[in-house]
């Protein structure tokens, strides 16, 4: 079994500021990792995805995300913030052998303050 | 390439009602995945149709079903609507296949909002 934890549910930031989304994951199967973003009254976009190779990958919209092994972690990143990234963003796994399953934490709302 | 496309996007129905959702995946996509979204519960898989077989499942009851078309189309119906079934339901498509790291990867529609009533 699998499940996600998002370590915090909302949080608040200023414009041009760094941000740190943590995610958590606990799988029994080797598992590939996501960070989602949903817009109000939207579905969601991929933002990024780790599958195999280099930890450290890069998203769109200037986003980053470091996969940690030993720590089973998946934490995304920004070094600036802007107003239009205010979001909820969703961190997800997905199991090896299940590919059309994807397995969600419960979200952490991001807001940006000018 | 046009993505997902979700129809109807709102939806009201009344208790003890059936709806069916209907979603296109992206063109070559022969995988597509239905989600729940709710408040309390987050977004929940209810389940996956590759080349028209339900392919894996989540822990839904059985008023929860789908299908999938030799096109690739899949719907979903939701029989004896409770009020808890209020929620957006998201569909996904992915290119599928047994093989290549790529079939994991989803893409999300726009989903539908049903309000039961």
């Amino acid at each position: 079994a699998q499940s996600v934890t998002q370590l915090d549910s909302q949080v608040p930031v200023f414009e041009e500021a760094p941000v740190e989304l943590r995610c958590n994951y606990s799988s029994s199967v080797s598992v590939y990792l996501f960070w989602y973003v949903q817009y109000p009254n939207q579905g969601l976009q991929l933002l990024l995805k780790y599958l195999s190779g280099s930890t450290l990958v890069k998203g769109i919209n200037g986003f980053e995300a470091e996969f940690n092994k030993s720590q089973t972690s998946f934490h995304l990143r920004k070094p600036s913030v802007h107003i239009s990234d205010t979001a909820e963003y969703f961190c997800a796994v997905s199991p090896y052998n299940q590919g059309g399953k994807l397995i969600f934490g419960q979200g952490t709302e991001l807001s940006v303050k000018p | 390439k046009a993505g997902v496309t979700q129809t109807p996007r709102y939806l009201i129905k009344t208790r003890g009602q059936q709806v069916t959702l209907s979603c296109s995946p992206i063109s070559g996509h022969r995988s597509v995945s239905w989600y729940q979204q709710t408040p309390g519960q987050g977004l929940q898989f209810l389940f996956e149709y590759f080349s028209e077989t339900q392919r894996n499942k989540g822990n839904f009851p059985g008023r929860f079903s789908g299908r999938q078309f030799s096109n690739s189309r899949s719907e979903m119906n939701v029989s004896t609507l409770e009020l808890g079934d209020s929620a957006l339901y998201l569909c996904a498509s992915s290119p599928g296949g047994l093989a290549g790291i790529a079939k994991n990867i989803q893409y999300f529609g726009a989903g539908t909002r049903l309000s039961v009533l």
